[in-house]
């Protein structure tokens, strides 16, 4: 079965600080992987995605995420967090050769704490 | 340019009831998503349109389920006899579907269904 978990569903953080927020897949193959952030009221909106190539994918906003295939996981990390990161999270996963279906994870909520 | 829009906003309704979703994707965006978030759950995946190309129902819960694309472009969401474990957010994604990789997809604000 191919699944998507975040095992965080609540992240603090101080400004400033380093964040990382988890994700760890199982999908047959190589994946293709995004994040996606949802901010209060608003729809999802893409940060980054994994397709091939380098396992380290810059995004927006100053994101960036590892794709480690040993570990299966591609964590999303910022080096100084901003009050305004605050909020949602989405990891998401295709497999290459598992037809068109993307399995999104339960979401972990960010709080960037002044 | 104009994003994925998505109607109504919000949508209450009766056990029982037929409720029809509508999303607008971004123009000339061949491909199409439907999916439900229901609280505390990630996204569920439903259904995704590709051009001309026949639907992947695989992700519709029953048959009571249903969505159409006409022309290309609007899609309709049908959710017959609305029963409560209905009640989600259901949210549109379009995307450019050009090439084999899967493309970003930009999401509408999607449609809030209660079922009373």
């Amino acid at each position: 079965a191919q699944s998507v978990a975040q095992p965080e569903d609540q992240v603090n953080v101080a400004e400033g600080n380093p964040l990382t927020v988890k994700c760890t897949y199982s999908v047959s193959g190589n994946p293709y992987l995004f994040w996606y952030v949802q901010y209060p009221n608003r729809g999802l909106q893409f940060l980054l995605k994994y397709i091939t190539g380098d396992n380290l994918v810059k995004g927006s906003y100053g994101f960036e995420a590892e794709f480690n295939k040993s570990q299966t996981s591609f964590h999303l990390k910022k080096p100084s967090a901003l009050v305004s990161d605050s909020a949602l999270y989405f990891c998401a996963v295709r497999g290459r050769n598992t037809g068109n279906q993307f399995y999104f994870g339960t979401g972990t909520s960010l709080t960037v704490i002044p | 340019g104009a994003g994925v829009s998505q109607s109504p906003s919000n949508k209450v309704t009766e056990k029982g009831k037929d409720v029809e979703l509508r999303c607008d994707p971004i123009s000339g965006h061949t491909a199409l998503y439907w999916y439900r978030q229901s609280l505390g759950q990630g996204l569920e995946f439903l259904i995704y349109f590709q051009g001309n190309s026949a639907p992947d129902k695989s992700g519709l819960p029953s048959d009571r389920f249903s969505a159409e694309r006409t022309g290309g472009s609007v899609s309709t969401l049908t959710i017959q006899r609305t029963q409560q474990e209905d009640s989600a957010v259901y949210l549109c994604a379009s995307s450019p579907g050009v090439g084999r990789a899967p493309d970003t997809q930009y999401f509408g604000p999607g449609t809030r269904l209660t079922v009373l």
